[in-house]
């Protein structure tokens, strides 16, 4: 029961910008989008998250197109430590005081190389 | 400091054992999780608590028991131990409002 939709894998360069897309073209009003990236062997790591305005912080920005049916995650100057699955998650508003879950689709394998 | 821990970190066991799996928080969060990341690596949550009270229960055989003792413990206990229990279970917790979970680094368990 996938909301989501991101490509198998993907390849950057170190130092360039990997942009990450994901397509959620259910998405309804009250959901927002999350990422989650997951390194080797480790547990999952939460990166950011967005209703419908752009947002930025230390580790990634996320861009949401107008009819919230996409977005893209952008990791500025990927380094060797970025390589991970990365996990593009739609989820209820958690803000409504219900039980709110995330469903982990595939994801994109992302492979940062020299 | 770790935010979320688990024990053990690896666990081999035989089929109808019965096993238990321990996690810990201390970021002050009111919920917790357990995930099941399979050998095709999709993770899926099982459980999930607020303030002790199960708020998240998927469809998980009731071999599978979870039990939180206070906010900051969430403990999975599992009996009769199947193959198709093998797995990486991970924790994880947040705050209520919010899915900005924080996960553990996961108990590998392994029935043979």
């Amino acid at each position: 029961d996938a909301k989501t939709t991101q490509p198998p894998s993907m390849d950057c360069a170190e130092g360039r910008a990997a942009n990450l897309p994901c397509n959620h073209s259910t998405i309804s009003g009250n959901e927002y989008v999350y990422w989650y990236r997951q390194i080797h062997s480790q547990g999952p790591q939460y990166i950011i998250h967005g209703l419908k305005n752009n947002e930025t912080n230390e580790m990634a920005s996320l861009i949401i197109t107008e009819d919230r049916k996409s977005s893209t995650l952008i990791l500025p100057h990927a380094t060797l430590r970025d390589t991970a699955v990365y996990y593009c998650i739609v989820s209820d508003t958690p803000y409504t005081g219900t039980a709110s879950k995330l469903t982990f689709g595939t994801g994109t394998r992302l492979q940062v190389t020299l | 400091d770790t935010a979320v821990s688990q024990t053990p970190k690896y666990l081999v066991t035989q089929m109808g054992n019965d096993k238990s799996i321990k996690c810990e928080q201390n970021l002050g969060h009111d919920t917790m999780y357990w995930y099941k990341q399979d050998s095709k690596k999709f993770l899926k949550i099982m459980f999930s608590y607020n303030n002790k009270e199960l708020i998240i229960n998927e469809t998980v055989p009731n071999r599978f028991s979870p039990k939180s003792p206070d906010k900051a413990h969430l403990n999975l206990h599992i009996n009769s131990l199947e193959l198709g229990d093998s797995a990486v279970y991970f924790c994880a917790s947040s705050d209520f409002y919010t899915n900005e979970q924080f996960f553990g680094p996961g108990t590998r368990l392994t029935v043979l």
